[in-house]
């Protein structure tokens, strides 16, 4: 089955700086990656996706990249703002024979961005 | 438009009991997930549902079930509960597009 690796598993940020989360994934047949964040006791919120026929994607602040041949996806933060703290979650979804599909999930990043 | 709803919020059962979450997803959508985060796994997914119909399934035991309804609400079954299924489950619902998601935010339970 699918196996995404997310990194770091923590990341202190000041305020106005970049952050990048990376996740690698393992089932060449993945071809949808979502990004989720989770505020502390909320619920997982999409923020940004990409399918596996762009290599970029942008949303004012936020961007994802995406590596089809290395098989990592990265999420990019600019001008971090302190309501950016949160755990971000990537995701990789591949499509099975059949049209099923299992999404697998990162462990998260912690996000800290220090005023 | 109203986002997906999970009821109850908090839920407190015994070994051995089973339990029923319910789920409300989005109106229009048609396809409900389901989803166990723990600390220790964190997000797993257990099981899919699009037109009343088991679309996907994950890898838990049997004691985990669900069903959908007509009106696309789901349910979410545990049996014979146990310690480690102490989690926060988390439905998220979607579009006929399959990949979009949208999560309600969960009910916690704890099994003692």
């Amino acid at each position: 089955g699918e196996n995404v690796e997310q990194h770091p598993s923590t990341l202190s940020v000041q305020e106005g700086d970049s952050a990048v989360i990376k996740c690698t994934y393992s089932d060449s047949a993945s071809n949808y990656f979502p990004w989720y964040k989770q505020e502390l006791g909320k619920r997982p919120q999409l923020i940004i996706d990409i399918r596996s026929n762009v290599g970029e994607k942008k949303d004012q602040r936020i961007a994802v990249t995406l590596n089809k041949t290395a098989k990592h996806f990265s999420l990019h933060i600019t001008e971090t703002q302190p309501e950016d703290s949160a755990v971000y979650f990537c995701a990789a979804r591949p499509l099975l024979t059949g049209g099923s599909y299992i999404p697998t999930f990162g462990r998260g990043t912690s996000l800290i961005v220090h005023p | 438009k109203a986002g997906v709803t999970q009821t109850p919020r908090y839920l407190i059962k015994t070994r051995g009991q089973q339990v029923t979450l319910s789920c409300s997803p989005i109106s229009g959508h048609r396809s409900v997930s389901w989803y166990q985060q723990t600390p220790g796994q964190g997000l797993q997914f257990l099981f899919e549902y699009f037109s009343e119909t088991q679309r996907n399934k994950g890898n838990f035991p049997g004691r985990f079930s669900g069903r959908q309804f007509s009106n696309s609400r789901s349910e979410m079954n545990v049996s014979t509960l146990e310690l480690g299924d102490s989690a926060l489950y988390l439905c998220a619902s979607g579009p006929d597009d399959p990949y979009e998601q949208y999560f309600g935010p969960g009910t916690r339970l704890t099994v003692t």
